[in-house]
């Protein structure tokens, strides 16, 4: 995959599911990286190869990958889950490279 | 604790150059692969380097291939980004990374900096 897209927004009231998608040609043939990123705040890994969660990440937060699309699942999705999610694959098919998706902003309403 | 601390941000005319460091502490660095991501201001985030541990192989971006070099110091504990022809649009925030692992091919970001902020404009 050389492009990953993500949806610019997604909006979800509090205690609800918020899933955040990315999309891109054969990502479910590498490992997805997922990355949460506050305002003013260095990214913190949320979930690595694909579904590995990170010690200190809620088990409300989960991966899965089906065809050309990765999902990230937030369940019970809290205020302090509000950020910037961003997908991330490598990208061995040419030059090989980190491709980040383009971002998704988090709102919780 | 893992620790990345970056410097060597600033203001810089078009066509000059600035080199990034980042100091890290807390884990066996040379072993691990590290990683410079940037971040343009109210942009997203954007992949600009790898080196690899062991074998300190290099990867870039391949629009900033040419004009930026990684490298690192194991036995300070330092990676540094040379940055050459800057232009306007390399202004962001420069993250320094640890990847989990030494191959940095497949391997995600675990640890980051704060950043620093590279600002080019005459």
């Amino acid at each position: 995959s050389d492009v990953l897209t993500q949806p610019p927004s997604v909006s979800v009231a509090p205690g609800r599911t918020a899933r955040i998608t990315c999309g891109g040609d054969n990502i479910g043939s590498q490992s997805v990286h997922w990355y949460q990123q506050k305002p003013r705040q260095a990214p913190v890994l949320v979930m690595s190869y694909d579904s590995d969660r990170p010690s200190g990440i809620p088990e409300r937060f989960s991966a899965s990958t089906s065809g050309n699309t990765a999902t990230l699942t937030i369940s019970r999705v809290e205020a302090g889950d509000e950020a910037d999610y961003y997908c991330q694959v490598w990208d061995t098919s040419g030059d090989q490279r980190r491709i980040f998706g383009g971002g998704t902003k988090l709102t919780v309403l | 604790e893992v620790q990345l601390v970056e410097s060597g941000g600033g203001l810089v005319q078009p066509g000059g150059s600035l080199r990034l460091s980042c100091a890290a502490s807390g884990f066996s660095f040379s072993i691990y692969a590290m990683t410079w991501v940037r971040q343009a201001p109210g942009k997203g985030l954007e992949w600009v380097s790898d080196v690899s541990g062991g074998d300190d192989r290099p990867f870039y971006a391949g629009s900033l291939k040419g004009r930026f070099t990684v490298s690192r110091d194991n036995s300070k504990n330092m990676l540094y980004l040379q940055m050459n022809s800057l232009r306007v649009e390399d202004t962001a925030v420069y993250f320094c990374a640890r990847a989990a692992g030494s191959i940095a091919l497949a391997s995600t970001i675990d640890y980051w900096g704060r950043g620093t902020l590279v600002t080019v404009s005459s």
